[in-house]
């Protein structure tokens, strides 16, 4: 198994360009992630969502979108990049028991947006 | 609503014992405790629920007191491998994983 995956490792943008960040898991969790991290910020949930075809908020969700059209795939779309974007963003993904709300992450995606 | 860990940073000699500290000012439903080394991704090590439950694993376990919100991560003889930064994670109530991250605690074990 590959767990979890992202694409690309790396990414520059300019300012106002956009992109999508693409997120796989062949664990088939029903739960998925994105986090943003930054220096001394600790990691801040973006969106998550519970199943295909579901979305919702989290703790710093503007100047995002995504969207999970299939299971295992949970996209993040950055419409018009800015500075204040450049992060390092990592995708998890779990299963929805309580039991077992271990987060599996991936190996992250670094954007620098100039 | 972030939790409070401290300290930010220790740094231990192989064998010595720490204990990383996680806080809220609100009441939790559970606590989850996260391993991330340099330029990698975080590693889960448990999670702890409502009701002061204690956990182990190897020689790393945890506690959850209920009453004063705070959890507390036990590190016990510790070794090079315990390097990295420690991050708790937590819920005010069950919801789908969806964790607010405290900023960490830098530990850096030593020969």
């Amino acid at each position: 198994n590959a767990g979890v995956t992202q694409t690309p490792k790396f990414r520059v943008l300019k300012t106002g360009q956009s992109m999508t960040l693409l997120c796989a898991q062949d664990m088939n969790h029903e739960y998925m992630y994105w986090y943003r991290q930054d220096p001394g910020m600790g990691l801040r949930l973006i969106h998550y969502s519970v199943g295909e075809g579901t979305t919702a908020k989290g703790e710093v969700p503007d100047g995002y979108n995504v969207s999970r059209l299939k299971k295992q795939n949970f996209l993040l779309g950055l419409e018009s990049a800015a500075p204040s974007q450049t992060s390092v963003y990592f995708c998890a993904s779990s299963y929805s028991d309580l039991a077992s709300y271990e987060q599996y992450f991936g190996p992250g995606t670094r954007l620098t947006v100039t | 609503q972030q939790p409070v860990q401290s300290p930010q940073a220790v740094i231990l000699r192989e064998g010595e014992d720490a204990v990383i500290n996680c806080s809220s000012s609100k009441a939790l439903y559970s606590v989850h405790w996260y391993r991330q080394k340099h330029g990698e991704a975080p590693i889960f090590l448990m999670i702890l629920l409502k009701g002061g439950e204690q956990k182990g694993h190897d020689k790393i376990s945890a506690s959850f007191n209920e009453k004063k919100q705070q959890s507390s991560l036990y590190l016990t003889a510790s070794q090079l491998s315990y390097s990295g930064t420690y991050f708790c994670g937590t819920e005010k109530r069950r919801s789908q994983g969806n964790l607010i991250f405290g900023k960490g605690t830098k530990l850096s074990v030593k020969p």
